[in-house]
């Protein structure tokens, strides 16, 4: 089976510092995409950065980045300068042809004040 | 807010009965995907509707049904209600099947089956 891992079941930081959430996953296919998705108290589940495998730089958005490691089936957020609303459930997802999401099973953040 | 709306937004069912949720889609929208998502776990991919046809599927039994309309709004029937399938179903839209475009998600439908 193709499978995304999370290995941090919950995870905390204090507010301002630097987190880093891990995921791997496994793929057979050449083309896919990554992602990672926030997943608030409010059950609506939210795009936070998108990788395309075949781009070799990492994406970036504002305070959020990821180290996309293809060869080791590795990618990782890192959030920066971390906010209270940053709290939430991570997730890691990937897609392959067919648009269809396999996601891993959740890291628990919390932003510490 | 993504302009993918589901209801009901809780709802409780009978071991046995029949339930089925409503999404519909972000305006332009013609693909929308349904999954599962039991308590602290992921999301699993139950299926996808692409201009009103399945077009994909995952590990769920036939009792799990879809239906796409013409305007792209999408209906997701589950028959034979199990205990377990209690959890909360997310429904997603995009614009086409391609991977480069982006998937908006439903805030959830709450199902609880006692």
């Amino acid at each position: 089976a193709q499978t995304v891992t999370q290995s941090q079941p919950e995870m905390s930081v204090q507010e301002a510092e630097t987190v880093t959430l891990s995921c791997t996953y496994d793929t057979s296919e050449n083309n896919y995409y990554l992602f990672w998705y926030k997943q608030p108290p409010s059950r609506q589940m939210i795009l936070v950065i998108r990788q395309e495998a075949y781009k070799q730089q990492n994406a970036t958005e504002n305070r959020f980045s990821v180290n996309f490691q293809k060869a080791a089936k590795s990618f990782s957020l890192k959030i920066s300068d971390s906010q209270l609303g940053d709290t939430a459930m991570y997730f890691c997802a990937r897609e392959t042809s067919g648009s269809r999401l396999t996601f891993g099973e959740g890291t628990q953040l919390t932003v510490n004040p | 807010e993504t302009g993918v709306t589901q209801s009901p937004t809780h709802l409780i069912k009978t071991r046995g009965q029949q339930v089925t949720l409503r999404c519909s889609s972000q305006s332009g929208h013609n693909t929308v995907s349904w999954y599962q998502q039991a308590l602290g776990q992921g999301p699993q991919f139950i299926f996808q509707y692409y201009r009103e046809e399945e077009n994909g599927r995952g590990n769920f039994p036939p009792r799990f049904s879809g239906l796409q309309f013409p305007n792209y709004s999408s209906e997701l029937n589950v028959n034979a209600l199990e205990l377990d399938d209690s959890a909360l179903y997310l429904c997603a839209s995009r614009s086409g099947t391609g991977m480069n475009t982006e998937a908006f998600f439903g805030q959830g439908t709450r199902l609880t089956v006692v």
